[in-house]
C-alpha cells in the first residue's frame, strides 16, 4: 500500500539548535521526495526536494538525506530561527508519476527564542 | 507569473447541499491535483487531472468528483455534503512528468453545518 510515516509529530527546540524530522515510505517505486512547510493559515510551500538518484541535498540551513534501500528520508534544519516555526510535511510521489503525493502526517516545529 | 488561484476562499454549507470549488493553475501547468486537509487525517489525495482526464483517484466516496477544462482550470464538486467534509481543500498544479514540483493554492476552507 501507499503510506508515509513521519516522526516526531511535535518538536520543540531552542533557537540556534538543530531539528531533525524523519520519514519512512512504503512504495519502492517512489523516486521523488519533497518537503513542504506550512505556516498557520497559509498554503504548503516547497522548501526542498530530493530525487532518488542522489543521497543528499543541501540548501543553506536545510538539508535532506535519502536512503532508498531502507526507504527513509530525513529533513535537517541547522541554526534554527523563530521563523522556522511551522508544520513540516514530508511526501513521496507515487511510483509511475501522475503527480500524486502521499504525505506524512506532519511535524509541528516550535523554535523558542 | 501568477500562482495557483483557488476560489472561493471560504464557504459555509448545510448538510445535504452540494458545493463546487475552482482552481486556476499556474500558466503552462497542465496537471492539477486536489487534496483534502483536516487536522485528523492530514493531507489526503483526492484526484489528479491532466488534459481534461482524471488520471488518478484517491480513496474518497463517489460524492467527490472533479473535472478539468481545456484551459487547464479545474473544478471539484462535493455532493450531499456531510459534517465530516469540513476541511481545507487544496489544489496543486505541476508541469507534466515524474518528479516535478507541486505548487499549492491558498485553499478553500469549507465548513459544513
Amino acid at each position: 500500500g501507499e503510506n508515509v510515516e513521519q516522526h516526531p509529530s511535535t518538536l520543540s527546540v531552542q533557537e540556534g539548535d538543530s531539528a531533525v524530522i524523519k520519514c519512512t515510505y512504503s512504495d519502492s517505486a517512489s523516486n521523488y521526495f519533497p518537503w513542504y512547510k506550512q505556516e498557520l493559515g497559509k498554503r504548503p510551500q516547497l522548501i526542498i526536494d530530493i530525487r532518488s538518484n542522489v543521497g543528499e541535498k543541501k540548501d543553506q540551513r536545510i538539508a535532506v538525506t535519502l536512503n532508498k534501500t531502507a526507504k527513509h528520508f530525513s529533513l535537517h534544519i541547522t541554526e534554527t530561527q523563530p521563523e522556522d516555526s511551522a508544520v513540516y510535511f514530508c511526501a513521496a510521489e507515487k511510483g509511475g508519476g501522475y503527480n500524486k503525493l502521499i504525505f506524512g502526517a506532519g511535524t509541528r516545529l516550535a523554535v523558542h527564542p | 507569473k501568477a500562482g495557483v488561484t483557488q476560489t472561493p476562499r471560504y464557504l459555509i454549507k448545510t448538510r445535504g447541499q452540494q458545493v463546487t470549488l475552482s482552481c486556476s493553475p499556474i500558466s503552462g501547468h497542465r496537471s492539477v491535483s486536489w487534496y483534502q486537509q483536516t487536522p485528523g487525517q492530514g493531507l489526503q489525495f483526492l484526484f489528479e487531472y491532466f488534459s481534461e482526464t482524471q488520471r488518478n483517484k484517491g480513496n474518497f466516496p463517489g460524492r467527490f468528483s472533479g473535472r478539468q477544462f481545456s484551459n487547464s482550470r479545474s473544478e471539484m464538486n462535493v455532493s450531499t455534503l456531510e459534517l465530516g467534509d469540513s476541511a481545507l481543500y487544496l489544489c496543486a498544479s505541476s508541469l507534466i512528468g515524474e518528479n516535478t514540483e507541486a505548487f499549492f493554492g491558498q485553499g478553500t476552507r469549507l465548513t459544513v453545518v
